[in-house]
C-alpha cells in the first residue's frame, strides 16, 4: 500500500542536541507537511513544501528548519532542542491533482527533549 | 483567514448513545471541511470530508457531517456509540477551491465512551 512512513517513531534527546525526523512517502504526492501535535492545541503547521524547489515557513517555524531532497523525503530539523519542542510531530502528504485539500498522516514521532 | 473552534475538550457517551460533537468554522472563502480520527498511538485518519457537494456527507464507521452555511458549524454525529469510538476528533478547514493546500485544525475532542 502507497504510505507515509517517520523515523524514528519515538526520539529521546537532551537540550542543545541536533535533531533530525524523517518523512517518506510512497503515495507519488507532491505536497508535503510538518505540524506538531500538543494536548489542547490541536495540530500547527511548522513548514510545508508544495514541490521539491518550494519551502514554506508555518506558523511556528522558529527553531526548526527542513529539507526536501526529493517529491518523496522531507525531513524536519532541530538545530538545537529545546524542552518546549517536547511534542508528537507528525508528516502529511497530499496531492494537488485530487482537488480537496485532503492530508494523508504518517504515524507520528513523539520527540522528548530533556 | 481562517479558523476552527471545537466546541468541548472531551465529550463523554455511554454505548449506545447519540455521538455529538461540534465544530464552528470561520472562512472569508467557500471553505472545505474535514474531520479526522486519532486512535492512540496512531497518526490521523479522515473520517468525512466536505467538498462543496452535497450538504449532508457521510464518512467511515456510521459517522456523518452536516455543513450548515449559515450557522457555520460542521458537526460530527453517530447515532449510536461504540467502544471502538473512543478516540480524538479533529475538524479542520481548508480555503476550498482558492487552493490554498493548507488544513487549519482545531484543538481536539477527545471522545470517551462508557460502557
Amino acid at each position: 500500500d502507497a504510505d507515509v512512513t517517520q523515523t524514528p517513531r519515538n526520539r529521546i534527546t537532551k537540550t542543545g542536541k541536533r535533531i533530525m525526523l524523517e518523512c517518506s512517502q510512497t503515495k507519488g504526492h507532491d505536497r508535503m507537511y510538518w505540524y506538531r501535535q500538543d494536548p489542547g492545541l490541536g495540530l500547527r503547521l511548522i513548514y510545508y513544501s508544495f514541490d521539491v524547489k518550494d519551502i514554506n515557513k508555518g506558523e511556528i517555524s522558529d527553531g526548526y528548519s527542513v529539507s526536501r531532497q526529493a517529491q518523496a523525503k522531507f525531513s524536519l530539523s532541530l538545530e538545537s532542542a529545546i524542552p518546549n519542542q517536547t511534542a508528537l510531530y507528525f508528516c502529511a502528504t497530499s496531492d494537488l491533482n485530487r482537488g480537496s485539500d485532503e492530508q494523508f498522516f504518517g504515524p507520528g514521532t513523539r520527540l522528548t527533549v530533556l | 483567514a481562517q479558523s476552527v473552534t471545537q466546541l468541548g475538550s472531551h465529550v463523554s457517551v455511554s454505548e449506545g448513545a447519540l455521538v455529538l460533537l461540534r465544530c464552528n468554522y470561520s472562512s472569508s472563502v467557500p471553505p472545505y471541511l474535514f474531520w479526522y480520527v486519532q486512535y492512540p498511538n496512531q497518526g490521523l485518519q479522515l473520517l468525512l470530508k466536505y467538498t462543496s457537494a452535497a450538504t449532508l456527507v457521510k464518512g467511515i464507521n456510521g459517522f456523518e457531517a452536516e455543513f450548515k452555511k449559515s450557522e457555520t458549524s460542521f458537526h460530527l454525529t453517530k447515532p449510536s456509540a461504540h467502544m471502538s469510538d473512543a478516540a480524538e476528533y479533529f475538524c479542520a478547514v481548508s480555503g476550498g477551491s482558492s487552493n490554498t493546500g493548507k488544513l487549519i485544525f482545531g484543538q481536539g475532542t477527545t471522545l470517551q465512551v462508557k460502557p
